[in-house]
């Protein structure tokens, strides 16, 4: 079966230091990736999202960065932080042909 | 771009209550629809989806929604609710335009008084 791996579950780090947030897809193939934050009262916001290994798509412009270095892995960067960008953050997966994302557990980023 | 659109951002019932959260969406073309929905301290999970036939799709736990396309809407339902459904719920469309971009309502929170 698929399972999804998403690591630090919590982070505090201090502005203007550099972030990265891994999320890893196992039994699976070829997945498309996702990036959301979740806010309170303000849902998940669509940060970035990738259909394939070192492709893209940016949603909000942003202090953000993803890339995908392979098949199952998915980054979310940042070279400095800023207090903005404290958060939860999920990474989902789904098999690419239009069908439901499945989340990991998410990141608590506490910028400090 | 498509948007999704949950007005009811707080709703609070009894048990055995009714219950319909609305959720429309903005996207002219064909879509896929779905409901997740997050317990407290849980991930989230599929509660239900839609992508094509039957425009009333019942989901887990006695949940349902209906695809009404002319009001681009899909509202989730539970004839009769429980303490345990006590969690927030999120409506979220996938246009078939977009390569798979799955975009989300901001969320409505649930409470159930027993």
């Amino acid at each position: 079966s698929q399972t999804i791996h998403q690591w630090p579950a919590t982070l505090v780090q201090p502005v203007g230091s550099p972030l990265s947030l891994e999320c890893t897809v196992e039994g699976t193939s070829n997945p498309n990736l996702y990036w959301y934050r979740q806010a309170a009262g303000r849902g998940l916001q669509l940060l970035f999202y990738s259909v394939g290994i070192g492709q893209i798509s940016s949603e909000v412009p942003q202090n953000l960065s993803a890339s995908r270095p392979q098949d199952r892995q998915f980054i979310l960067s940042s070279k400095k932080l800023l207090l903005s960008d404290s958060g939860f953050y999920l990474c989902a997966w789904s098999s690419g042909d239009r069908t439901e994302a499945f989340f990991g557990q998410g990141t608590r980023l506490t910028v400090v | 771009a498509q948007s999704v659109s949950q007005h009811n951002h707080h709703v609070i019932l009894s048990e055995a209550a009714s219950l319909e959260l609305g959720c429309n969406y903005s996207y002219g073309g064909t879509v896929n629809l779905f409901w997740y929905v997050q317990y407290p301290g849980q991930h989230l999970q599929l509660l239900l989806k839609y992508f094509s036939g039957d425009p009333l799709v019942k989901g887990i736990k006695g949940f349902e929604a209906e695809f009404i396309k002319s009001k681009f809407s899909f509202n989730l339902r539970k004839p009769s609710v429980q303490w345990s459904d006590t969690a927030e719920y999120f409506c979220a469309v996938m246009a078939y335009s977009s390569a798979s971009k799955i975009i989300f309502g901001s969320g409505t929170r649930l409470s159930i008084r027993p």
